[in-house]
């Protein structure tokens, strides 16, 4: 069956410094692949999408790669501050009628 | 309003019980979408419309659960004498045009429902 898989552990990184979040899809191949971030308490906030024909995708200080080898996604958040700590899932999809399957999530904590 | 909302926000009811969740998505939006998020889990779909059409109900877990969106815009999840394992945040997501996973999801912030 379809299986996504980040790391289960909390992410700690001093302040200033780039986080690196894993995200490994094992038994099918998505043609697109969403990140979010979560907060306690409320909804997913969508913050990047990406195709299977795109290597790479960056917007302000995020970075998201996509190697379909691997079967791997990367999400990147450089020169990272207190106010990114947050839950961070990614959820690809095999294509555009085909419904996200989520990953279980990264809690990220940037420390000062 | 500027985004998706729901209601209630939390919702106690005795095992047994009916109840509804009600979900407001972005004013002119094709897509809705509903999941259910465990703690320390991802969000797990059970639904979704297209318009007023539910053309997804494949992650429903049983005949207890029920959506409906009749006139294209509000949706209602209803569940049928809950049970213990129903007890979760239900999530609601909306997205500007068909389509599913080439779009971005706006979420609300979900109705965390407690059977006891």
């Amino acid at each position: 069956s379809q299986k996504i898989e980040q790391n289960s552990e909390a992410l700690n990184i001093q302040e200033g410094k780039t986080a690196t979040l894993t995200c490994n899809y094992t038994n099918y191949s998505p043609a697109y692949l969403q990140w979010y971030r979560q907060d306690p308490g409320r909804g997913p906030v969508f913050l990047l999408l990406i195709r299977e024909n795109e290597k790479e995708k960056r917007k302000e200080r995020l970075k998201v790669t996509f190697d379909t080898t691997l079967k791997q996604s990367l999400f990147h958040i450089t020169a990272s501050q207190p106010a990114d700590s947050a839950t961070y899932l990614c959820a690809p999809a095999l294509g555009s009628n085909y419904q996200l399957i989520w990953g279980a999530g990264t809690k990220l904590i940037i420390k000062p | 309003g500027a985004g998706v909302s729901q209601s209630p926000r939390y919702k106690v009811a005795k095992r047994g019980q009916d109840v509804a969740l009600r979900c407001d998505p972005i004013s002119g939006h094709v897509s809705l979408f509903w999941y259910q998020q465990a703690l320390g889990q991802g969000p797990e779909f059970l639904t979704y419309f297209q318009n007023e059409a539910q053309l997804d109900k494949s992650g429903l877990p049983s005949d207890r659960f029920f959506a409906e969106r009749p006139e294209g815009s509000v949706s209602t999840l209803k569940i049928q004498r809950t049970q213990q394992e129903d007890s979760a945040v239900y999530l609601c997501a909306s997205s500007p045009s068909q389509g599913s996973g080439n779009q971005p999801q706006h979420f609300g912030d979900g109705t965390r429902l407690s059977i006891l």
